[in-house]
Parts: C-alpha cells; sequence; structure tokens
C-alpha cells in the first residue's frame, strides 16, 4: 500500500459543484502539503500543514480551502469548482522531528472542471 | 519569492547516452530536492540534496549552495529514466519548484 494516499485518482464534475480531494498517509509525519500542476508551470503550493492545529496559505489558495482532521489526514476542498480549477492535484508529507524537509507525495488525483 | 530556473527544458537522448540537467536558483535555500515524475505521473524523490555530492546508481547530484545551483547527471541512460525532472528548493519552510525539464530517451 502506498505511504501517501490520495482520494478520487480521478474526478470530473461541472462548474459550481463541491469537490473535496482527500488525503491520508501512513508515513507519521507532520508537515502535509497540498500542490497543484498545471502543464508547463511546474508544481505550486495551495496549502500546507505543519501540525494539527497549524494551516497555512501558499502561493495559489484562492477558490480553494483546506481541513486538517488528524496527523494522518489532509483534505482539499473546492467550494464551487471553476474550469481553471482542472489540474492535477498532489498531496505530499514531510517529516518536521528529523528536519531532513525531504517530501513524499501521493499518486495524485486527476480534477476535471466542465 | 525566490526563482527556480531548471535547463534545459526539454532534452532528447538516445538510449546509453549521458546528460546533465541543470537546476539555478536565485536566493540561499535551505535543501534542495531533485524528483522524477514519470510518463504515468507519478513523483519519485531522487535526492535530497541541499549541498555536495550524492550518487545513486546511475544517477547522481551535485550542490554548490554558495554559487546556487544544482546539477543532475544521468549516465547511460535508459526508456526507463523518460519524464519530467523537478528540482524544488527550500526557503522559508515552503518547497518551490522549477518548471521541469522533459526527458526522453529513445531505444
Amino acid at each position: 500500500d502506498a505511504d501517501v494516499t490520495q482520494t478520487p485518482r480521478n474526478r470530473i464534475t461541472k462548474t459550481g459543484k463541491r469537490i473535496m480531494l482527500e488525503c491520508s498517509q501512513t508515513k507519521g509525519h507532520d508537515r502535509m502539503y497540498w500542490y497543484r500542476q498545471d502543464p508547463g508551470l511546474g508544481l505550486r503550493l495551495i496549502y500546507y500543514s505543519f501540525d494539527v492545529k497549524d494551516i497555512n496559505k501558499g502561493e495559489i489558495s484562492d477558490g480553494y480551502s483546506v481541513s486538517r482532521q488528524a496527523q494522518a489526514k489532509f483534505s482539499l476542498s473546492l467550494e464551487s469548482a471553476i474550469p481553471n480549477q482542472t489540474a492535477l492535484y498532489f498531496c505530499a508529507t514531510s517529516d518536521l522531528m528529523l528536519n531532513t524537509g525531504e517530501l513524499f507525495f501521493g499518486e495524485g488525483s486527476r480534477l476535471t472542471v466542465l | 519569492g525566490i526563482q527556480v530556473e531548471q535547463s534545459p527544458p526539454d532534452l532528447i537522448l538516445q538510449e546509453g547516452a549521458n546528460s546533465t540537467l541543470r537546476c539555478n536558483f536565485s536566493d540561499s535555500v535551505n535543501n534542495l530536492q531533485w524528483f522524477h515524475q514519470n510518463p504515468w505521473g507519478q513523483l519519485i524523490n531522487l535526492f535530497y540534496i541541499p549541498s555536495g555530492t550524492k550518487q545513486n546508481g546511475r544517477l547522481s547530484a551535485t550542490t554548490v549552495a554558495t554559487e546556487r545551483y544544482s546539477l543532475l547527471y544521468i549516465s547511460s541512460s535508459q526508456t526507463t529514466d523518460s519524464g519530467v525532472y523537478f528540482c524544488a528548493v527550500e526557503a522559508n519552510s515552503k518547497l518551490t519548484f522549477g518548471k521541469g525539464i522533459t526527458l526522453s530517451v529513445r531505444p
């Protein structure tokens, strides 16, 4: 089983719908991240969390919200999806205690907004 | 914020060839990582290398933090090396990614 699991892996939805992408990890890491990947733009940070009580905006947080339900779970929500949110979304984790910063990714969630 | 530039943007190799991928960054960083994204979209951590040189099989990486660049070397390339290579640098507790280098290795 993957250490960082994302659900759903693929989702097609319509403009205006609410969407939640979920991420769970078994690595025991404190830090969790949500990134968005668009062709030619690399990965851009949406939100990050250093522990259950800590939520921080990344560079492109508008239109998104997150919830850190537990150390192992970090979900991303699109309250009212729009077509330019069509992208590949990645959850990632890293270990604060070791302070290495080494990042581990989930397998990605491909979202299409029609 | 910090700028990360990777070059070349695209690279085509014949199987067995060697290559060097470059990552330049605009400011001091706490760490640097190289990732490979395979054609199926999976992102794999290749190296965590804030400074110095590391090797893992046919791949090696060198970061010269004082000169703000890192190099990823691929020797005896194989078709399975195809994909996109990203470098990412950490500053202020956030990781910033370059736009990636698309590598195609032809049999």
